[in-house]
């Protein structure tokens, strides 16, 4: 079964442009969850899709915003990037039933310029 | 912040010796979950200890939790070159709803040289 795969793996973008991030979780998996890891603010949350509703965001800026298909795949776009937004953003999966891990993609490293 | 603390941030050792690591933590969870991050790639995840449970063991892992003092513990027995990555704890808040949303520790960096 193929895991959870997040497109581009890297991606550069300037100051003020906008950026969309696509993940595609595992078959059979309906929940996504978005994270952002950097170095300094460590992994944090940013939101989650169920059945292509929003069930949880985290404490960012209206310019990250989230959405997810009818497929479970789901994108992430951040709009008027700011240098801040230089992190690894991570897609994870779960299955309905089972107790609650969390299955991860590589990441997409965005580097903002 | 929300976020747990892991102790210590760093950790070296010699292949063959165990390594611990800790993580407390700050809300009522329902569980606690450990993974691990090779340099920059995505988390995998290790092993899920329960809110009623104790200790667990998984191959060369064993996990413990303290829910009086929010706190839990990794092991790694015997370690590899390849064990070289870096832990998180995650805990999932005992909201009572639906939400995967995870908490995760600030991290240990093991380096378990050859």
């Amino acid at each position: 079964k193929a895991g959870v795969t997040q497109t581009p793996r890297y991606l550069i973008k300037t100051r003020g442009q906008q950026v969309t991030l696509s993940c595609s979780p595992i078959s059979g998996h309906r929940s996504v969850s978005w994270y952002q890891q950097t170095p300094g603010q460590g992994l944090q949350f940013l939101f989650e899709y169920f059945s292509e509703t929003q069930r949880n965001k985290g404490n960012f800026p209206g310019r990250f915003s989230g959405r997810q298909f009818s497929n479970s795949r789901s994108e992430m776009n951040v709009s008027t990037l700011e240098l801040g937004d230089s992190a690894l953003y991570l897609c994870a999966s779960r299955k309905d039933g089972t107790p609650y891990e969390q299955y991860f993609g590589p990441g997409t490293r965005l580097t903002v310029t | 912040s929300q976020q747990g603390e892991e102790d210590p941030q760093a950790l070296s050792i010699q292949e063959g010796e165990n390594a611990t690591m800790n993580c407390s933590y700050k809300t009522s969870i329902n569980n606690l979950q450990w993974y691990r991050q090779n340099s920059g790639r995505g988390l995998v995840h290790l092993i899920l200890i329960r809110s009623n449970e104790r200790e667990k063991h998984s191959g060369r892992l064993r996990v413990t939790l303290d829910t009086s003092k929010k706190s839990s513990s990794l092991l790694i027995t015997a370690s590899r070159a390849a064990d070289t990555a870096s832990y998180f704890c995650a805990t999932r808040q005992n909201y009572g709803g639906a939400t995967n949303k995870l908490i995760f520790g600030t991290g240990t960096l093991l380096a378990v040289q050859p």
